[in-house]
């Protein structure tokens, strides 16, 4: 069954480092996404990016976050200047439409220290 | 804004126990309602998308029903592996592709 694959599981950042999360979304999808869960609270929504560019963002998604998607496989969250908030799992995830369910990888585990 | 509550926060059940899961929702223009399973350091599982109230689906043990203010997820005869904490998620017509989650429910079957 195809996956969304994330790498690394877990990364630990001193505060004020930039740090790059890597998803390589499943190959026929074509919306992308990124979201987070701080430990014990929701899943929240991040961003969405289809056909080369965000199509939205929430309010946490602000100038220290960024997208990128650098080849035709690998989708990037970097994050500029970590702090101590960052610290939580962020999932990747992509969809073959925009209203069907998405597949979720298994997170990359981001604590800030 | 769009708020999910489900409900209980956590459940307990025995082996065999059927019980229901409740996911209340507040939104403008449901376009879908996402049902998800996450076990513990592991990212959501997509279970179910049900688009309009009236609907249902099943697989296995679980089978999901919408109306226009609540879905349920029903377990039946449950097994211990069946525990893990089940996410529920609504999708806005105008809120684009992004999901709302709501706190989700974990459940523990005993054997």
């Amino acid at each position: 069954e195809p996956e969304v694959t994330q790498t690394p599981s877990h990364q630990v950042t001193q505060m004020g480092q930039e740090v790059i999360l890597r998803c390589v979304p499943i190959s026929n999808h074509l919306y992308f996404y990124w979201y987070r869960q701080i430990l014990g609270q929701k899943v929240e929504f991040l961003v969405s990016f289809y056909n080369n560019e965000i199509s939205e963002k929430s309010e946490i998604f602000d100038d220290q976050f960024s997208v990128e998607r650098p080849d035709g496989s690998n989708f990037t969250l970097k994050i500029r200047s970590t702090k101590l908030e960052d610290s939580a799992m962020y999932f990747c995830a992509s969809s073959e439409l925009s209203n069907y369910g998405y597949t979720f990888g298994s997170g990359t585990r981001l604590t800030v220290v | 804004e769009d708020q999910v509550t489900q409900s209980p926060e956590a459940l307990r059940l025995q082996e065999g126990e059927s019980s229901s899961l409740n996911c209340s929702y507040t939104v403008s223009g449901l376009r879908g309602l996402f049902w998800y399973r996450q076990d513990p350091g592991k990212g959501p599982e997509f279970l179910f998308t049900l688009y309009s109230a009236g609907e249902e689906k099943e697989k296995e043990r679980l089978k999901a029903t919408l109306t226009k203010k609540e879905s349920f997820l029903h377990i039946t005869a449950p097994k211990p592996e069946d525990s893990a904490t089940y996410l529920c998620a609504v999708q806005a017509g105008n809120a684009g592709n992004m999901l709302t989650f709501g706190g989700g429910t974990r459940l523990m079957v005993k054997p």
